[in-house]
């Protein structure tokens, strides 16, 4: 079983949309969460770390579960400008503390 | 500007050749980390240092080598022995390996087979 799993993608919404992207993580022992974005042939690019109480950053909200082992990211009003790969990122619970990288969510937003 | 270098962005090697990429950070971050990723997967990591003259394999380190002789650099060679060495290859770095620091990445290196 893979150490995270997402969304495969891709989804395709109009400006404006709100879009929840999902992802689930096998390790109960993990500590740290995070969502990254990589834009097309670019490197990935932190876009917020994931807290336990849930977070919110502008449009972008963040929700962990851990009881569940699952981590979303909520995306309001979408933009064009929006439209990348979003990457699930899990902090291993070693203190190694590697990171284990989803797959990517790939999202275009039309106008 | 505090950041991640790599270099070059595009490679090319011919078969049977070792290539060197090189990743510079002037963060002063302790960890460094390769990590290879391919067409519609995730990223493998390659290798990681936690600290200078230290590193340890990752999950493909197979075919790759790397040094740390300082703590701003970490290069990773591609070998001969690596079959399949087409990837774009990401240096990433952060404060140490533990904690809930997230790591923070080059703009990566392309490399490709003649």
């Amino acid at each position: 079983r893979k150490e995270v799993e997402q969304d495969p993608g891709p989804f395709n919404v109009p400006e404006g949309a709100t879009v929840a992207f999902n992802c689930t993580y096998s390790n109960s022992a993990s500590q740290s969460f995070f969502w990254y974005r990589q834009d097309c042939r670019k490197e990935p690019k932190l876009l917020m770390s994931v807290y336990s109480s849930g977070n919110e950053d502008g449009r972008f909200t963040a929700q962990l579960n851990r009881a569940s082992q699952y981590i979303s990211l909520l995306i309001r009003d979408s933009k064009l400008s929006d439209s990348a790969t979003y990457l699930c990122v899990v902090k291993g619970g070693s203190t190694l503390g590697r990171l284990y990288f989803g797959r990517g969510t790939q999202l275009t937003v039309w106008p | 500007d505090g950041g991640i270098t790599q270099s070059p962005k595009y490679l090319f090697r011919k078969e049977g050749q070792n290539v060197t990429l090189s990743c510079e950070q002037n963060l002063n971050h302790d960890a460094m980390y390769w990590y290879r990723q391919d067409p519609g997967q995730g990223l493998r990591l390659i290798y990681y240092s936690q600290i200078v003259n230290d590193f340890q394999k990752g999950d493909i380190a197979e075919g790759y080598s790397v040094s740390r002789e300082k703590k701003e650099s970490f290069p990773l060679t591609v070998t001969s022995a690596q079959k399949n060495p087409t990837a774009f290859y990401l240096c990433a770095s952060s404060i140490t390996v533990g904690g809930g620091q997230p790591q923070h990445f080059g703009d990566g290196t392309r490399l490709s087979i003649l």
